[in-house]
């Protein structure tokens, strides 16, 4: 079946310090959408990509979309302690399903 | 926005007892919703999608007979765990098709001793 992939898994970054995390599909996407969980807490979407080669910025959040529509990433740029929590990335099939990334944790250290 | 509440927030049960969660969208209709699960640091798995007056339909892996879903009403998605058991163990999250994606609930987490 569909696989999305997120990598790394886990970083531990200082205040300040940029982030990026890569998410990829096994099959084309027709949207991807991007969520962020703190811990103990649910999915909180943040973002949807339609077009390819699509990228958008909501502050210091920069999200791409591939031009194959396979992959994505999201960047954050001097983070800071409240970014911490678990980003995924969520594929939308013809089905309208979200398939969601295997996640990234991201820990910020003051 | 959007909002979908989810009821309990919180259960804990006893082996062999059944438990009904509850997935409410707000302030908007969803023909839709969707039940996930998700395990401690891990992603969340589909489970299954409930439309509104007919069946839901269940991903691969899923046992219809243990995880029984009812979509009655536009505002109303339940999820019955029949003869719960530890390994059933879990965060159950609820998402309603809404006005422009789909709107998380804010999760339930079984404990089934």
């Amino acid at each position: 079946g569909q696989q999305v992939m997120q990598i790394p898994q886990y970083q531990h970054v200082q205040e300040g310090e940029d982030f990026t995390t890569y998410c990829n599909s096994s099959t084309t996407l027709s949207n991807i959408q991007w969520y962020k969980q703190r811990p103990g807490g649910h999915p909180v979407f943040l973002i949807q990509l339609v077009k390819s080669g699509e990228v958008k910025k909501q502050k210091r959040l920069t999200f791409q979309f591939g031009e194959a529509k396979k992959n994505s990433s999201l960047h954050i740029t001097a983070t800071q302690t409240t970014d911490v929590g678990t980003y995924f990335c969520a594929g939308v099939t013809g089905f309208q399903k979200l398939v969601f990334g295997t996640g990234t944790r991201l820990l910020v250290s003051p | 926005g959007a909002v979908v509440s989810q009821h309990p927030s919180r259960v804990i049960c006893k082996s062999g007892t059944s438990v009904k969660i509850e997935c409410r969208s707000l302030d908007f209709q969803a023909t839709t919703m969707f039940w996930y699960r998700q395990f401690p640091k891990k992603s969340l798995m589909l489970m299954a999608t409930s439309n509104e007056g007919s069946k839901a339909t269940y991903e691969q892996g899923v046992e219809k007979d243990k995880f029984l879903i009812n979509h009655a009403s536009l505002t109303l998605s339940t999820l019955t765990v029949t003869s719960a058991h530890p390994e059933d163990s879990s965060f159950y999250i609820c998402s309603a098709d809404g006005p422009d994606t789909q709107y998380f609930g804010p999760g339930t987490r079984l404990t089934v001793l």
